[in-house]
């Protein structure tokens, strides 16, 4: 079945890098995607990696995609306190209509 | 540019009422969704709809009805509102699949059903 999943939390100090994991089940699915959701808001399209492409570096984003194991990662260097938010993985079957998101990690940044 | 627009953002029921929530999107997004967000559950899908006049269950649909009588506007009803449906709603758009899929959310509603 369709599912995606991720730890629900993660603490990194300030300065250094954050790495999120995710593992999803469809390999069919053409886009993976990481979202941030800060609190009190909706979540926003952070970054998308398309499913014939192994990284994508955005700024201080990197994104990872083993398709073999189908496992996405974003790394965030130089994690600073705005970073602070849950980030939700998400796939694309191709054969749906639908995006299907993890539970989200919710990433604390210490002092 | 607005986005996607949910009203109301609060609303307190008491069980058995029933409201509707509105979501309205000025991107001629043919896609729209209903989610809500509960703690340790992450987002779950209640209905959606790929275009004006048709709508689709998703994850989580009962209890829950839905109609997209144009295309800009998503409606979410809960006819008898029970406790269980306390939630943060998120209203979301999309332009169709063939494109990156990116969805659009507004700023959640958050329902609480005394």
């Amino acid at each position: 079945g369709e599912d995606v999943e991720q730890s629900l939390f993660l603490s990194v100090r300030e300065g250094d890098s954050s790495v999120i994991n995710c593992t999803y089940t469809d390999s069919s699915s053409t886009y993976l995607y990481w979202y941030k959701q800060e609190p009190g808001a909706g979540l926003q399209l952070l970054t998308y990696i398309f499913s014939n492409m192994d990284m994508k570096q955005d700024q201080r984003l990197t994104v990872l995609l083993n398709k073999k194991d189908k496992h996405l990662s974003l790394r965030i260097a130089d994690t600073q306190t705005g970073d602070s938010a849950i980030y939700f993985c998400a796939e694309t079957p191709n054969r749906d209509d639908k995006i299907i998101f993890g539970k989200g990690t919710r990433l604390h940044i210490l002092p | 540019n607005a986005g996607v627009t949910q009203t109301p953002k609060f609303r307190v029921l008491k069980t058995g009422q029933s409201m509707t929530l509105l979501c309205a999107q000025d991107m001629n997004h043919e896609y729209m969704y209903w989610y809500r967000q509960d703690p340790g559950m992450g987002l779950r899908l209640i209905h959606y709809s790929v275009g004006e006049g048709t709508t689709a269950k998703g994850e989580v649909p009962d209890g829950y009805n839905v109609s997209r009588l144009k295309k800009q506007n998503f409606l979410l009803g809960l006819e008898s509102a029970a406790p269980s449906q306390t939630s943060v709603y998120f209203c979301a758009s999309s332009y169709a699949k063939g494109r990156t899929g990116e969805l659009f959310f507004g700023e959640g509603s958050r329902l609480t059903v005394l």
